[in-house]
């Protein structure tokens, strides 16, 4: 049962254009939700993570929009440039016991052309 | 700090062989992980520890066994290795202070013949 389903699983996108990637969870427990940023070669790096208390977090050219009656969560990417070109991943997580384990969408490669 | 590293970088097995993924983490995470990536699934958590001497199973924990016996080190064994597990395989920590933040390493590439 994949808890964390993420599309699209590619995307092509032009320099300066907005990249959307989006993510759908089904456990309503979740109550953590991070988007991880991934280089060719490199382990996952966090890019940026949300709370369901709140709609939206923008951190410079990167938004996350929330949608907590939806059970949706989307990464936005304003002016995308050569270097964003990378495979994103959506996740989850919920509180409760020490180990708070994430849950991961399947990966999105973002390519962003010159 | 080195952060989290792993060892090999590489690695090609033959059906049945055993070895070891060493990870190493110099930050005093008290959590570590181990995930493996496949395409098209993401990441799936195998084995998690939340302290030395403590260990769990996670999402595909099959054919894989773990330990922790210092706070630092987190070594991911494969008994009996299998095609399948033909894998990019990942570890991770995280801290107290960092609440939520997983830091992972560079992985290690396995092929099982």
């Amino acid at each position: 049962q994949q808890q964390v389903k993420q599309s699209p699983q590619s995307l092509i996108v032009q320099k300066g254009g907005i990249s959307i990637i989006n993510c759908a969870y089904e456990n309503t427990a979740f109550d953590y939700f991070p988007w991880y940023q991934q280089f060719p070669g490199k382990g996952p790096a966090l890019l940026i993570a949300i709370r369901p208390d709140v709609s939206e977090k923008k951190e410079g050219r990167f938004t996350i929009s929330f949608n907590k009656s939806a059970k949706q969560f989307s990464l936005h990417i304003m002016d995308s440039q050569p270097g964003d070109s990378a495979t994103y991943f959506c996740a989850a997580s919920k509180s409760g016991g020490s180990a708070r384990q994430l849950t991961f969408g399947s990966g999105t490669q973002l390519t962003v052309l010159p | 700090n080195a952060g989290v590293t792993q060892t090999p970088k590489f690695q090609v097995l033959k059906t049945g062989q055993s070895m070891t993924l060493q990870c190493a983490q110099d930050m005093n995470h008290e959590y570590m992980s181990w995930y493996r990536q496949d395409p098209g699934m993401g990441l799936r958590l195998i084995h998690y520890s939340v302290g030395a001497g403590i260990t769990d199973q996670g999402e595909v924990p099959n054919g894989y066994n773990v330990s922790r016996s210092t706070t630092e080190d987190f070594p991911l064994r494969l008994l009996s290795a299998a095609p399948s597990q033909t894998s990019v395989y990942f570890c991770a920590s995280r801290g107290r202070r960092e609440r939520n933040e997983q830091f992972f390493g560079p992985g290690t590439r396995l092929t099982v013949l």
